[in-house]
């Protein structure tokens, strides 16, 4: 099993490009996240969708869009770069095990935005 | 978010005890967890510990809780250089499926 895969694994882009980083899993999982982590403030929600078909809000969800594809997929969308929003990027997921399933992260998109 | 506070760096020779610490704010919170992160990749879950248990102990991992205080620990014993990492411990509360994540704690074992 692959678990939790997320592409491109880094990524430069100029302020106000456009890019989506796109994530999949193979567990069957009904939850998916996106985090962003910066040194020093651990990870952040940026948006999260409980199950197919249903996104929402996290933490910072400013500048970002999201979807949830199907079952497998959920991406990340920055519709106008910043370089604010240089960092890395974690897909997660989780499955329907109740509190304590754990959840399990993809390997990160380090993004850097000039 | 800054609702659950780690120390940013501890340092420790290989065969010691490390304890790393963590605080949160949120009175309603069903489990904690503690997560290692390896250079370059995800986190990976080490252990957890609902929140009506004051202890877990799993090989060389011992979790404390001190509900009173919202003060978790994590214990390794025997500490080795493959330790090396940052650990962050997350809450989950009662309102829905998402952790609330520390700051992280980098652990440095010396040879």
């Amino acid at each position: 099993n692959a678990g939790v895969t997320q592409t491109p694994k880094f990524q430069v882009l100029k302020t106000g490009q456009s890019m989506t980083l796109q994530c999949a899993q193979d567990m069957n999982h009904n939850s998916m996240y996106w985090y962003r982590q910066d040194p020093g403030m651990g990870l952040r929600l940026i948006y999260y969708s409980a199950s197919e078909g249903t996104t929402d809000k996290g933490e910072v969800p400013n500048g970002y869009n999201v979807s949830r594809l199907n079952k497998r997929e959920f991406s990340l969308r920055l519709e106008s770069a910043a370089p604010s929003q240089t960092s890395v990027y974690f897909c997660a997921s989780t499955g329907r095990g109740g509190y304590n399933s754990p959840l399990h992260f993809g390997n990160g998109t380090r993004l850097t935005v000039t | 978010g800054e609702d659950v506070e780690q120390s940013l760096f501890l340092s420790v020779r290989e065969g010691d005890s490390s304890v790393i610490n963590c605080t949160y704010t949120d009175s309603s919170s069903t489990y904690l967890y503690w997560y290692k992160q390896e250079p370059g990749a995800g986190l990976q879950l080490l252990t957890y510990i609902f929140s009506n248990m004051d202890m877990k102990q799993d090989q060389r991992l011992t979790v404390l809780l001190n509900k009173k205080d919202k003060h978790l620990s994590l214990r390794i014993a025997d500490t080795q250089t493959g330790d090396s990492a940052i650990y962050f411990c997350a809450e989950r509360r009662n309102a829905g499926n998402m952790l609330t994540f520390g700051g992280g704690t980098r652990l440095m074992v010396k040879p």
